[in-house]
């Protein structure tokens, strides 16, 4: 089946400091892929929906100018969190469409102190 | 807006015992829905979908769910528990004709099989 790598698994970072998150597929061409976040004990919630070659669709409430996504190949999505504060530690996956399906990275867990 | 609700957020059961999972979910127009497993360490993986063919769905490892419109529920069931299929299940919706991708999820059951 499909594989999606999403690197790192767990980050730790300062306040203010900034997170690069990977979402790569490993054995197909994704040209959408999928953000998601989880805070403890709630859903998962979709926070955008990235687009090769073109800019992200934010869902309502999810700020562009903090969570920056670019998905600049077929096979790479990033989210970058920016200026990164307590309230954004959560727990971050991505998806990748193919034929119809959704395969998902095993996730990044972010700790901002 | 759509929203699913999984009932139990911790289920356990012993080996060999029936597994239910609960899952409603709301929506004006039946949806599409989804569950979902997550093993330690992974991604979540497809278990099983319904589109709009047969309302008694059958997915991966024994397990099927079926959808009942009157309930508004799409519950997940599996007739025997092996140890392997300890893990967090997620119900999920997507709403017919956006993208495949935009899916409204659970808030996850965790289920704990007993030897």
């Amino acid at each position: 089946g499909a594989v999606v790598s999403q690197h790192p698994s767990r980050v730790i970072c300062k306040s203010g400091t900034s997170v690069k998150i990977e979402c790569r597929s490993l054995d197909f061409q994704a040209t959408t892929m999928f953000w998601y976040r989880q805070f403890p004990k709630q859903s998962l919630m979709l926070m955008a929906t990235s687009n090769e070659g073109s800019k992200a669709t934010y869902e309502q409430g999810v700020e562009k100018d903090k969570f920056l996504i670019n998905h600049a190949s077929l096979t790479l999505s990033t989210l970058t969190v920016t200026s990164a504060h307590p309230e954004d530690s959560s727990f971050y996956i991505c998806s990748a469409s193919f034929n119809e399906k959704l395969f998902f990275g095993s996730g990044t867990q972010l700790s901002v102190l | 807006a759509q929203s699913v609700t999984q009932l139990g957020s911790h289920v356990s059961v012993s080996e060999g015992a029936l597994v239910l999972l609960r899952c409603n979910y709301s929506s004006s127009v039946p949806p599409y829905l989804f569950w979902y497993v997550q093993y330690p360490n992974q991604g979540l993986q497809l278990l099983l979908k319904y589109t709009s063919a047969a309302t008694l769905v059958k997915g991966i490892n024994g397990f099927e769910a079926e959808f009942k419109k009157s309930e508004t529920s799409f519950h997940l069931t599996k007739p025997s528990a092996h140890m392997s299929d300890a893990a967090e299940y997620f119900c999920a919706v997507s709403e017919r004709g956006t993208s495949y991708g935009k899916l409204t999820f659970g808030q996850g059951t965790i289920l704990t099989v007993h030897p």
